[in-house]
């Protein structure tokens, strides 16, 4: 069955700390992977996509992720956090490029400490 | 382009009533979606449409469930006879394609349902 495991439920870290969040996925066929940031009374924001070719994907507010066929996975990262990065993440996999009945983890939540 | 827009914000109602949910989505967005979302949980799919015809629907979507888009712009979500397992964000989203090609699907800031 198709699935995406976010393992952590809760991430602190400090501000100005690099930033990792790990997802991992279960797709039959070739993933379409998303990631998304939802923050307080916000809709989820895409905050980067990958479809197929270089497997470091760059997004917005600094972010990159990297997909990794061979472990499953497709982690999040970013090399300095700031405290307005709070939010809830979520990791996203889709038949298609326009995420159609996207599959989501159950998400992490970063807190950011000064 | 004022983005997905969603209302009510919230709706309180009690077991067994009927409520109704609309999505307005991004002006031009052929495609639109609904996704619900429980506490702790990340969303998950419920239907979506093309234009105005709805091309699937999740196994999530019960009888009591109804969702349509009469004439490929806004979309109602529609629950009969209200249960609290219903309570939570219900997300609208949409997105264009064009042929092959695909935007990103954009999301509304949901309508927060909670049923006693």
């Amino acid at each position: 069955a198709q699935s995406v495991t976010q393992p952590d439920i809760h991430i602190t870290v400090s501000e100005g700390a690099s930033l990792e969040l790990r997802c991992n996925y279960s797709y039959g066929a070739t993933p379409y992977l998303f990631w998304y940031v939802q923050s307080p009374g916000q809709g989820l924001q895409l905050l980067l996509k990958y479809f197929s070719g270089d497997t470091l994907v760059q997004g917005i507010k600094g972010f990159e992720a990297e997909f990794k066929r061979s472990q499953s996975s497709f982690n999040l990262r970013k090399p300095s956090v700031h405290w307005s990065d709070a939010a809830e993440y979520f990791c996203a996999v889709g038949r298609n490029q326009a995420g159609t009945a996207l599959i989501f983890g159950k998400g992490t939540t970063l807190s950011v400490s000064s | 382009d004022t983005g997905v827009s969603q209302n009510p914000r919230h709706k309180i109602t009690k077991r067994g009533q009927n409520v109704t949910f609309r999505c307005d989505p991004i002006s031009e967005h052929n495609r639109l979606y609904w996704y619900r979302q429980t506490l702790g949980q990340g969303p998950e799919f419920l239907t979506y449409f093309q234009n105005e015809a709805q091309l699937e629907k999740s196994r999530l979507l019960s009888d009591r469930f109804s969702a349509e888009r009469p004439k490929g712009s806004f979309s109602t979500l529609e629950i009969q006879r209200t249960e609290q397992g219903d309570s939570a964000m219900y997300l609208c989203a949409s997105s264009k394609t064009q042929g092959i090609l695909n935007t990103e699907a954009f999301f509304g800031q949901g309508t927060r349902l909670t049923v006693v």
